[in-house]
């Protein structure tokens, strides 16, 4: 069984500008949820999706929005570059019932200058 | 609010040595606890999963252990191997909503 995947791997972008990252869950997995990585931060919860639903959501300012799609795939997009945004993007997927075991992607590495 | 500690923020051992790392938690309300190792500029491997009515759960070397009533849990590592070198995170799932709240984690190191 193939395991959560991301892409871009690596990303470079100037302040102001918007990115798009994205995750593929492992098949027959329905929820994705997306995570912040930052040295200082530590990881952050930014949102969840479940069945095409936003289920859930961090403290994040809204130039931070994500979507689902019917086969699960989710895409998380970053509007409005800031220096503060660097940090590594890690998505994972879970069935979504209460059990709640979650299985991470390799991450997104997003560089602002 | 629910917050995830873990003790110490670094260890490092000889090769060879049994060792504990500890995770404890505010709010005994969980659903489950997952223990993670993360390799440096990597993504997160789960190691364990303990639901809240286990007491423990074991994966080859490893094991983990949860006491709800105390807030804690701890992840034994036998027979250290330098191929565990990584930082460990603990994460809990609780309250209303399905989020993972993480602890900063414990970087180990394992000296060969």
């Amino acid at each position: 069984k193939a395991g959560v995947t991301q892409t871009p791997r690596y990303l470079i972008k100037t302040r102001g500008q918007q990115v798009t990252l994205s995750c593929s869950p492992i098949s027959g997995h329905r929820s994705v949820s997306w995570y912040q990585q930052t040295p200082g931060q530590g990881l952050q919860f930014l949102f969840e999706y479940f069945s095409e639903t936003q289920r859930n959501k961090g403290n994040f300012p809204g130039r931070f929005s994500g979507r689902q799609f019917s086969n699960s795939r989710s895409e998380m997009n970053v509007s409005t570059l800031e220096l503060g945004d660097s940090a590594l993007y890690l998505c994972a997927s879970s069935h979504g019932g209460s059990s709640y075991e979650q299985y991470f992607g390799p991450g997104t590495r997003l560089t602002v200058t | 609010k629910q917050e995830v500690t873990q003790i110490p923020a670094a260890l490092s051992v000889p090769e060879g040595e049994n060792l504990v790392l500890n995770c404890s938690f505010t709010d005994s309300a969980i659903y489950n606890l997952q223990w993670f190792r993360q390799d440096p500029g990597k993504g997160l491997t789960s190691l364990l999963l303990i639901q809240s009515s286990q007491r423990e759960q074991t994966s080859g070397r490893l094991n983990a252990s949860l006491d709800k009533s105390s807030g804690r849990s701890t992840l034994y590592i036998a027979a250290s191997q330098p191929g565990d070198s990584a930082t460990y995170l603990c994460a809990v799932i609780g309250g209303s909503n399905y989020q993972l709240i993480w602890g900063a984690g414990t970087k180990l190191i394992i000296k060969p």
